[in-house]
């Protein structure tokens, strides 16, 4: 166990959809990551959060976005969804900023029918 | 983006053999880090690696970072079954502060 939870871990929606995926990092932990993974590929970096700000953004599109609240939690919301988003979405935490290890959570596996 | 190259793909091996992998990049990364990958499970970190040439071990795993800064390899001997997952490198580069660069992974199967 990571300490890095994900809920839910399941979800099946239809195209056109919206759906906010929610993370809570390890205790104490103040940066968050949000990761994609589609099937049979390798993790792709979307957006970080530092104590509430947005640190770095990847390959995120403009239909995702995402906040991290005062209490550390992460949100990931997906809006007009498409067949193409359908993955796994891992949350990860560490501490800070600093280079090492991230806490990667179970993942929330997104199914767009 | 910064793309890291691992290779192979995928290995089918019997158990008892040993393993190696590598990733490649034409970036410099600062920390190298292996991941394996379970079915439904997030990764879980193996090996952290934090300086050009370090060798560091866990159990049967062996991981270096390339005196380069821009390779890595890992390898595990004497295979079992638990061995069976995904296995990814990821990188920090030093311009892309914590956030990691993933291989797209090495599918390992162990044939008991």
């Amino acid at each position: 166990d990571s300490g890095v939870t994900q809920t839910p871990k399941h979800l099946i929606t239809a195209t056109g959809q919206r759906v906010t995926l929610r993370c809570s990092p390890r205790s104490g932990d103040l940066s968050v990551y949000w990761y994609q993974q589609s099937l049979d590929q390798g993790l792709q970096f979307l957006i970080q959060y530092y104590n509430g700000e947005e640190r770095a953004k990847g390959n995120i599109l403009e239909r995702f976005s995402a906040q991290q609240f005062p209490d550390l939690h992460s949100e990931l919301n997906l809006s007009s969804l498409e067949l193409g988003d359908s993955a796994l979405y891992f949350c990860a935490s560490r501490p800070d900023l600093g280079a090492g290890e991230l806490f990667f959570g179970e993942g929330s596996r997104l199914t767009v029918l | 983006g910064q793309q890291l190259n691992q290779s192979p793909q995928s290995m089918f091996i019997q158990e008892g053999e040993d393993v190696s992998m590598n990733c490649t990049s034409s970036s410099i990364f600062n920390t190298w880090l292996w991941y394996k990958q379970d079915p439904g499970e997030g990764p879980v970190l193996l090996i952290a690696l934090y300086k050009a040439g370090e060798l560091t071990s866990n159990g049967r795993l062996t991981a270096q970072f390339g005196i380069t800064r821009k390779d890595s390899f890992l390898n595990i001997s004497a295979s079992i079954p638990s061995d069976v997952g995904i296995y990814f490198c990821a990188g920090q580069l030093r311009t892309s502060g914590s956030r990691l660069t993933f291989g797209e992974g090495t599918q390992l199967t162990v044939n008991p």
